[in-house]
């Protein structure tokens, strides 16, 4: 009865590598996140979509892509990948009909390029 | 720029006795405050909530504290638990924005 789940848990990679991260929700919520929690434990949002569409993109590199197929995925497709993208991944959901603030949180998904 | 801070890095707390958790903004516009805690490897957890309307939210345990003209909220474990060892962060949000603003968290240590 996993509420949001990401997968893989777990991501080692080689620098110029292209890789996805998956996210699905099972809340029936309306509203999905990305956030990255970098090394220095700064949990900052990346995109948001609402009913599949982008609704934020704070300033992110056009390398990541995100991409909402139905309301409950949102997949995180980042090309090119680069060591500065290490980091933890986290997805999160919402509903707009109840609160839009509050956030439910996937497991993370660690990234490691070396 | 932090909008959202939590000055204490960590926290050590004796079973039984009070936690108190504090986290400061400085934009005015953020009009919900929400706290989660999060446990390694784990994402975080959504824990209590507080409209700016109100000054206080109770669930159980837990209590958080608004004080809106300081702009300063709190959150009150009372009696702590070992179960409540974990990082807990501090979020805001403005109405309207759809994204929360993350503090960088503090961890709280119960020992018996």
């Amino acid at each position: 009865d996993t509420a949001v789940s990401q997968t893989p848990k777990y991501l080692v990679t080689q620098m110029g590598n292209d890789k996805s991260i998956k996210c699905e929700q099972n809340l029936g919520h309306d509203t999905m996140y990305w956030y990255k929690q970098d090394s220095k434990k700064f949990l900052k949002i990346m995109f948001s979509y609402n009913n599949k569409e982008l609704i934020i993109n704070e300033t992110v590199p056009n390398r990541f892509s995100p991409k909402s197929p139905d309301k409950a995925h949102l997949n995180l497709h980042i090309n090119s990948l680069e060591l500065g993208d290490s980091a933890v991944y986290f997805c999160a959901s919402s509903s707009r009909e109840t609160s839009t603030d509050t956030q439910y949180f996937g497991p993370g998904t660690r990234l490691t390029v070396l | 720029d932090q909008q959202v801070k939590q000055n204490s890095p960590s926290l050590s707390v004796q079973e039984g006795r009070i936690s108190i958790l504090n986290c400061d903004y400085t934009n005015s516009m953020f009009d919900y405050f929400l706290w989660y805690k999060k446990y390694p490897a784990e994402g975080p957890t959504f824990l209590i909530s507080i409209s700016s309307i109100k000054d206080k939210n109770e669930d159980g345990r837990f209590t958080v504290f608004l004080n809106k003209s300081a702009k300063h909220l709190s959150l009150h474990i009372v009696p702590s638990q070992p179960g409540d060892s974990a990082v807990y962060f501090c979020a805001a949000s403005a109405y309207g924005t759809d994204k929360l603003i993350f503090g960088t968290g503090t961890r709280l240590q119960v020992f018996p």
